[in-house]
């Protein structure tokens, strides 16, 4: 157990709706980070906050917007979906300083119908 | 830019013979490179890391990596393998650009070990 919690598992929906993904990090921790994994595009950086603040982003769609609250937990919204944006979206948490690796959670698989 | 590079997409063994899954990276800097493996539906779990130091890096489930700056590669290495380490292997280079861990990874080796 990574320690970092990822809601919900497994999501399923359809083209055109909006969901919510939800991210809280290891104790301690106060970078998160969102990744993308789909079979054609592999393990895809999406953004990070540091914080609640954002520190780094990626190849994100305009679609997609991100937050991390002060509790520290973060929120990825995914809006107008369509079916390629079926993925493995995986969170991850990294303590301070340049060298710390990162700890995954179990991810939240979306399916869009 | 900086970029990691696999270039197995599968490594089979047999079961107690010895593996290596190979990396090459390509920074500008000084690299901080990563190992992490995958389980099936599972998320990324950390097996190590070169930061600076010893060229051969320990780290869990008996794996080791051995750092090259001359030929730019880390591979990942284990003595003996075992049925239970099939996954996926996945190789990373933390971003060398602003003040972020974030990593870049590469496109992941399936290992398979047979019994």
């Amino acid at each position: 157990d990574s320690g970092v919690t990822q809601t919900p598992k497994h999501l399923i929906t359809a083209t055109g709706q909006r969901v919510t993904l939800r991210c809280s990090p290891r104790s301690g921790d106060l970078s998160v980070y969102w990744y993308q994994q789909s079979l054609d595009q592999g393990l895809q950086f999406l953004i990070q906050y540091y914080n609640g603040e954002e520190r780094a982003k990626g190849n994100i769609l305009e679609r997609f917007s991100a937050q991390q609250f002060p509790d520290l937990h973060s929120e990825l919204n995914l809006s107008s979906l369509e079916l390629g944006d079926s993925a493995l979206y995986f969170c991850a948490s990294s303590v301070s300083g340049v060298s710390g690796e990162l700890f995954f959670g179990e991810g939240s698989r979306l399916t869009v119908l | 830019a900086q970029s990691v590079a696999q270039p197995e997409d599968q490594v089979n063994v047999a079961e107690g013979n010895p593996l290596t899954v190979k990396c090459t990276y390509s920074v500008s800097g000084n690299p901080y490179l990563f190992w992490y493996v995958q389980y099936p539906n599972r998320g990324l779990q950390f097996l190590l890391k070169y930061i600076t130091g010893d060229n051969l890096v320990k780290g869990s489930y008996g794996f080791e990596a051995e750092f090259n700056k001359s030929q730019t590669s880390f591979h990942l290495k284990k003595p003996s393998a075992l049925v239970s380490d099939s996954a996926l292997y996945f190789c990373a280079v933390r971003d060398e650009r602003g003040a972020t861990n974030k990593l870049i990874f590469g496109t992941g080796t399936l290992l398979a070990v047979q019994p």
